[in-house]
């Protein structure tokens, strides 16, 4: 089945130590997208990629980056990890090839995040 | 401005009874309106989706909603809650012309009891 996959599901760093989070897609979309999910709130869209241009979103700081070296696979780095960047991350996929004028977004299974 | 709100960020409900979970957006435009559910440590799942077709739609899991543009609403409803029911329900936009922009409500948490 086509998918989107994120690992790890869950990781654990150090306060200040750099960490990478994966998410890689089967489904061949164009768009990637990297949101935020702190507990019992609403997920946060972080940035996206529309092919390989990155959009950041205004509020999104510094701390966070993000890659995509080829159209399946898409990375977020966070630079120092704060004890208020302990979250879910969730990875989404779209594709605009379509004649729609709205992209529909294919979610993985998120990445908790724990800060030390 | 373009917002989406959803009505009561809890619901508790018997199993079998009716699940009705609110959603209202403000915008001159119809928006393209999703629900989403999530289950504990997991991603989201689309449950269905309105895109300016019928206005009554049908999704996965029994649950349906529909399209009132006199209320701006979108209201997500199952006629009987089964257990596995229980989980966080959110509703989102894309806005005219936000064609990547997907807007979450704060979400509501649905709790089903014997």
């Amino acid at each position: 089945d086509a998918m989107v996959i994120q690992n790890p599901r869950y990781q654990v760093t150090q306060f200040g130590k750099p960490v990478t989070l994966s998410c890689s897609q089967t489904l061949n979309h164009n768009v990637m997208y990297w949101y935020q999910q702190k507990s019992s709130q609403a997920p946060k869209l972080l940035f996206h990629y529309y092919d390989k241009d990155f959009n950041n979103e205004a509020d999104t700081p510094d701390n966070f980056q993000s890659r995509r070296p080829n159209t399946s696979f898409c990375f977020l780095d966070i630079r120092s990890p704060g004890l208020g960047d302990a979250a879910m991350y969730l990875c989404a996929t779209s594709s605009d090839e379509g004649t729609t004028s709205y992209n529909e977004q294919f979610f993985g299974p998120g990445t908790r995040l724990t800060v030390l | 401005a373009q917002s989406v709100t959803q009505l009561g960020s809890h619901v508790s409900v018997s199993e079998g009874a009716l699940v009705l979970l609110r959603c209202n957006y403000s915008s001159s435009v119809p928006p393209y309106l999703f629900w989403y559910v999530q289950y504990p440590n997991q991603g989201l799942q689309l449950l269905l989706k309105y895109t300016s077709a019928a206005t009554l739609v049908k999704g996965i899991n029994g649950f349906e909603a529909e399209f009132k543009k006199s209320e701006t609403s979108f209201h997500l409803t199952k006629p009987s809650a089964h257990m596995s029911d229980a989980a966080e329900y959110f509703c989102a936009v894309i806005f005219s012309g936000g064609y990547n922009k997907l807007i979450f409500g704060a979400g509501t948490r649905l709790a089903v009891h014997p």
